[in-house]
């Protein structure tokens, strides 16, 4: 069963727009952490944000924030002002702890970002 | 601080030769981890280690694919038959210990005709 799942495989915004990156997710272990990745076309994962499933807050870093709703299950990225070197692959994924405690994060298919000047 | 360092960027082999990739971790991470990225897809763990022990190499093809980190530092992947299907980028990652962050190295790019 897939554990993560991002369904827009491509998404356009212009420049100085908002964009929301949608992350929904399964799993039964209560404690578990969220991440988004940013994969340029250079192929280096650079990390964005990370939400905790026990966080009350929703995560913010920058111009990146994480809109996450634990009931249904999603973690969405949200990324104000778009600007032209956010055109990348992103990537959500998520790290159980679970008793193997191993620390694995498993990853979504990602989605294409392309930001329009 | 220096980041992860992967070696080569890119490589070209024919199906059924053999290729190994190094890894770098940051120093003083524990905890080293080898993702496969298949063209469109997110990455996949294959093998994570803890120092030199083995965490987790549920996902590896161990018929095809080893690897080792000798003295808890570099690592090395090797794939001994190539088939067409392993063309993928291959991503070593570190973190300090388990459950901390992890950080990336810049992958290897194999293809294989």
């Amino acid at each position: 069963a897939q554990k993560i799942t991002q369904t827009q495989p491509g998404m356009f915004v212009q420049e100085k727009e908002a964009v929301t990156l949608d992350c929904t997710y399964d799993t039964s272990d209560p404690s578990y952490g969220l991440f988004w990745y940013k994969q340029p076309s250079s192929g280096e994962m650079i990390f964005l944000i990370y939400q905790g499933s026990y966080d009350q807050q929703n995560a913010t870093e920058g111009r990146y924030s994480l809109n996450f709703q634990k009931a249904r299950k999603s973690a969405n990225l949200v990324i104000s002002a778009s600007q032209l070197g956010d055109s990348a692959m992103y990537f959500c994924a998520m790290r159980e702890k679970g008793s193997s405690n191993t620390g694995k994060l498993i990853f979504g298919q990602g989605t294409t970002l392309q930001v329009k000047p | 601080e220096a980041g992860v360092a992967q070696s080569p960027r890119y490589k070209i082999i024919e199906k059924r030769q053999s290729v190994a990739f190094w890894c770098n971790p940051i120093s003083g991470h524990a905890t080293l981890y080898w993702y496969q990225q298949i063209l469109g897809q997110g990455p996949k763990l294959l093998i994570q280690f803890q120092n030199n022990g083995v965490v987790d190499d549920s996902q590896l093809p161990k018929d095809r694919f080893s690897a080792e980190r000798l003295k808890g530092v570099d690592s090395t992947l090797k794939i001994q038959p190539a088939k067409l299907e392993d063309s993928a980028v291959y991503l070593c990652a570190s973190s300090r210990d388990r459950l901390y962050e992890q950080y990336f190295g810049p992958g290897t790019r194999l293809t294989v005709t």
